[in-house]
């Protein structure tokens, strides 16, 4: 039990289709973050909120859109997505304060498919 | 030059020697150094965190930091297989306020 739990664990998915991943932290932190891993890539930061709000986004495509309705609760939607977006995508979170020198703590991660 | 650095290896250590992995990162106002361990298939698991007013020892784990010439070290001692892993250097960008993560180096740790 990581205290950070993303849903669902696998998803395969055609181009056209519509899905949402999941985040829930309960380690009461305040900032949240979504990353994608690729096969022989560093990690890759795409979002990340900070109490609600959204402080960082890192030139990703409008085919992927982030949803923070709490601090406690992330959300990705999907939508027309390529074969090259299939990866590992990875939630953390992290104390909100001094985000950058906080520890992030990760959930098992999504991995994802797309036909 | 990258942001943050690692040798990817694969990096094979006997086992019960001191595995040494190192980490170099190019902003010298970070302040801020994290080690992951991440297993193949799972997500990255934290092992250490330093901050840059010094070393810090855990278990068999230590995390060492050469500020003058930017680098950071973790240093497994007496190895066990179980210690086989991608093990995953993060730095905290002090200008824009960013963690940024290497791209890890494979350890082997040898029976």
């Amino acid at each position: 039990e990581t205290g950070v739990t993303q849903t669902p664990r696998h998803l395969v998915m055609g181009m056209t289709n519509k899905k949402s991943l999941k985040c829930e932290q309960h380690l009461g932190h305040n900032a949240m973050y979504w990353y994608k891993q690729s096969a022989k890539k560093p990690l890759e930061l795409m979002f990340v909120y900070n109490f609600k709000e959204q402080t960082e986004n890192n030139s990703v495509p409008s085919r992927f859109s982030p949803e923070c309705p709490n601090s406690s609760h992330l959300f990705l939607h999907l939508h027309t997505l390529q074969p090259e977006d299939s990866a590992l995508y990875l939630c953390a979170s992290s104390q909100g304060q001094g985000a950058s020198n906080q520890p992030q703590h990760f959930g098992d991660g999504t991995r994802l498919s797309i036909l | 030059q990258k942001e943050v650095e690692q040798n990817s290896g694969p990096l094979s250590v006997p086992e019960g020697a001191i595995a040494s992995l190192n980490c170099t990162y190019s902003d010298r106002g970070s302040q801020s150094f994290f080690w992951y361990r991440q297993y193949s298939g799972k997500s990255p698991e934290l092992i250490m965190f330093i901050y840059s007013n010094g070393d810090k020892e855990d278990g068999r784990f230590t995390a060492q930091l050469n500020k003058a010439s930017q680098y950071v070290s973790l240093l497994i001692r007496d190895s066990q297989p179980s210690d086989s892993a991608t093990y995953l250097c993060a730095v905290n960008m002090n200008r824009d306020d960013k963690i940024i993560f290497g791209k890890g180096t494979r350890l082997h740790i040898l029976p």
